[in-house]
């Protein structure tokens, strides 16, 4: 089936140094893609969100780059922080009642 | 912003028993909770949606009577595991929507004996 998948399963970034996390997706109907972060133990907290009629969204130090050409996603942190360690996900939304599917993830460790 | 809250955090039974995790939306009204379960090291994965006033949907393999879902009003939804096993100990988690974009719950370790 259709699915969305990340490439890294696990990213080590200095502390001060910008991250990028990617993310593949499969199903070329999907509009509406959302990154999620998840620390140990909690529930996933919304970082960012981007539609299909973008292709790049900027937060506070995270900004979301949309390819929809090669059908990728990634997510970069900007001057990453011992704080950012976490696992994130990218969902994507096919427009099905609001159901989401969600990548395998990809941890971010941030060493000093 | 949405906050979405769940109780209890954590929960140890013994096999057999039957175990009600509550998911309530704190500052607004959500028609529609989703229910997820995460083992460690992998993905959220989806069980059901959780519709308020009518019947729960749930994915292909999740036993509708084991996870009694209820979404009795637009700020509460709950989800029962039944007959617990120890092969249901996982990380539950629920969300609420707000248009589109998700936000989810503190999320319920259950632990089962």
């Amino acid at each position: 089936g259709e699915s969305v998948g990340l490439h890294l399963p696990t990213l080590s970034v200095q502390e001060g140094d910008n991250s990028i996390i990617n993310c593949a997706y499969s199903n070329s109907a999907s509009d509406y893609f959302i990154w999620y972060k998840q620390e140990s133990g909690k529930g996933p907290q919304f970082i960012i969100d981007i539609r299909s009629n973008m292709d790049k969204r900027q937060g506070q130090r995270v900004t979301v780059l949309l390819n929809k050409t090669v059908k990728h996603l990634s997510l970069q942190i900007a001057a990453t922080q011992p704080g950012d360690s976490a696992v994130y996900f990218c969902a994507e939304n096919t427009g099905t009642a609001s159901k989401l599917t969600f990548g395998t993830g990809t941890r971010l460790q941030v060493t000093l | 912003g949405a906050v979405v809250s769940q109780h209890p955090s954590w929960v140890i039974c013994k096999s057999g028993t039957s175990v009600k995790i509550e998911c309530r939306s704190l500052d607004f009204q959500a028609t529609t909770m989703f229910w997820y379960r995460q083992f460690p090291k992998q993905s959220l994965m989806l069980m059901a949606t959780s519709n308020e006033g009518s019947k729960a949907t749930y994915e292909q393999g999740v036993e509708k009577d084991k996870f009694l879902i209820n979404h009795a009003s637009l700020t509460l939804s709950t989800l029962t595991v039944t007959s617990a096993h120890p092969e249901d100990s996982s990380f539950y988690i629920c969300s609420a929507s707000v248009g589109e974009t998700q936000y989810f719950g503190p999320g319920t370790r259950l632990l089962v004996l």
